[in-house]
């Protein structure tokens, strides 16, 4: 079955202590990248990546680190996380092949609270 | 700056009423996006608008792309409960349209 698979789901932690949230992806895509969802902003994108070893900031990537070491895995990175990073955060997937009908693949969500 | 603004933001309807979201952006794309999150769960990808004039339907949905007024529909014929979601449009811009922003989301209630 084609999906993007986050871990962990949910997640409490204290201000200052690293965190990594893992995405892997089934389906060969290329293109990855990470978003937090907060009431009333809708979904904002915190990094990309268009293939290995290449990734790039989105709107909101302060705070945050990304790697992309394989083509299926593209963790997310907290390494001092602090309270206003507590959010819902997605991981999505998809093809790079321009002018098809490249739908993007969430993952389940991760919901992270910092205190 | 790429700005996706959708209307309403919250909407209840009765069911069997028809109804319109807008989606508005602000630069030029060669594509958007239509997302439904059910509460606390992903995104589920409804319908991707590659052209100018592209029409895609499916069941009681049915989402347009006019890329000269940089407007997209979602035009939701005789509502029912099930419906009841918050739906979000995105649109792609940058080299190779990887970047993505969304609209804040519109939260339909659908009233039996």
């Amino acid at each position: 079955e084609a999906q993007v698979t986050q871990n962990p789901r949910y997640l409490i932690t204290v201000t200052g202590k690293k965190l990594t949230v893992t995405c892997s992806q089934n389906m060969n895509h290329e293109y990855m990248s990470w978003y937090r969802q907060d009431p009333g902003l809708g979904l904002r994108q915190i990094y990309y990546s268009m293939n290995v070893e290449v990734t790039d900031k989105g709107d909101v990537p302060e705070g945050y680190k990304v790697s992309r070491k394989e083509k299926r895995n593209f963790p997310l990175i907290l390494e001092s996380p602090s309270p206003n990073q507590t959010s819902l955060y997605f991981c999505a997937s998809r093809p790079s092949l321009r002018g098809m009908n490249t739908e993007a693949f969430f993952g389940q969500g991760t919901r992270l609270t910092v205190v | 700056e790429l700005k996706v603004e959708q209307n309403p933001l919250f909407l209840s309807m009765q069911e069997g009423k028809n109804y319109t979201i807008y989606c508005n952006y602000s630069t030029t794309s060669d594509r958007l996006y239509w997302y439904r999150q059910d509460p606390g769960k992903s995104l589920e990808s409804l319908f991707v608008l590659l052209s100018n004039g592209a029409v895609k339907q499916e069941g009681r949905l049915m989402a347009s792309l006019d890329t000269k007024a940089r407007l997209s529909t979602l035009h939701i014929t005789a509502a029912v409960h099930d419906l009841s979601a918050t739906y979000f449009c995105a649109v792609a811009s940058g080299a190779g349209s990887y970047q993505l922003t969304f609209g804040k989301g519109t939260k339909l209630s659908v009233i039996p």
